[in-house]
């Protein structure tokens, strides 16, 4: 009965790699964020999606592409992965209708590349 | 656009001892104010947020956090710290417009001493 869920919660790859990240919520909600967390613990915003609608797209290469196939899942995909991918990528949804929606985060998932 | 400052790095406190973790953000109108926790190799956890009205908050695990519209502060306080209250913690702010994105301070890290 997980609310936000990632797969893999590990990930280590070599630099060139194309690789993916899921994310699936089952809380009914209607917008849905990716962060990604450096060395240092920053959080940053990547991208965000409300019913399947880009909202937020911050300055992040081009090498990253959320695709929402539905309102249940964003997922993350990366071409041609370097070194400073590695980061711990955080999935979260929340229910933009209310007043404000409070977030829920998934556990994560680490990038690793060599 | 809005900013957070968290300005300690690192914290340790004895167990038992009273806690406070400051919080200063920057946004030009009424901002929503949120407490992360995120415990070693773990996702991020909602401690409390402040939306309006009472300017003090109470939340999770016997964390409470005051809003002080003059000092542009959200300070985070326990009265007794645990040893499983040792963590990372986040304050983070989002605007009440479209954008609904979090933004995040850098985080501190708080450790418990026996």
């Amino acid at each position: 009965d997980t609310a936000v869920s990632q797969t893999p919660k590990y990930l280590v790859t070599q630099m060139g790699n194309d690789k993916s990240i899921k994310c699936e919520q089952n809380l009914g909600h209607d917008t849905m964020y990716w962060y990604k967390q450096d060395s240092k613990k920053f959080l940053k915003i990547m991208f965000s999606y409300n019913n399947k609608e880009l909202i937020i797209n911050e300055t992040v290469p081009n090498r990253f592409s959320p695709k929402s196939p539905d309102k249940a899942h964003l997922n993350l995909h990366i071409n041609s992965l370097e070194l400073g991918d590695s980061a711990v990528y955080f999935c979260a949804s929340s229910q933009q209708t209310t007043l404000f929606g409070q977030q829920f985060f998934g556990p994560g998932t680490r990038l690793t590349v060599l | 656009a809005q900013s957070v400052t968290q300005p300690d790095i690192h914290i340790t406190v004895s167990e038992g001892a009273s806690l406070e973790l400051r919080c200063n953000y920057s946004y030009g109108a009424t901002p929503y104010l949120f407490w992360y926790v995120q415990s070693p190799g773990q996702g991020l956890q909602l401690l409390l947020k402040y939306f309006s009205g009472d300017t003090l908050v109470q939340g999770i695990k016997g964390f409470e956090a005051e809003f002080k519209r003059s000092q542009s502060s959200f300070n985070l306080r326990k009265p007794s710290v645990h040893w499983s209250d040792a963590a990372e913690y986040f304050c983070a702010v989002a605007a009440d417009t479209g954008r609904r994105a979090l933004t995040f301070g850098s985080g501190t890290r708080l450790q418990v001493q026996p």
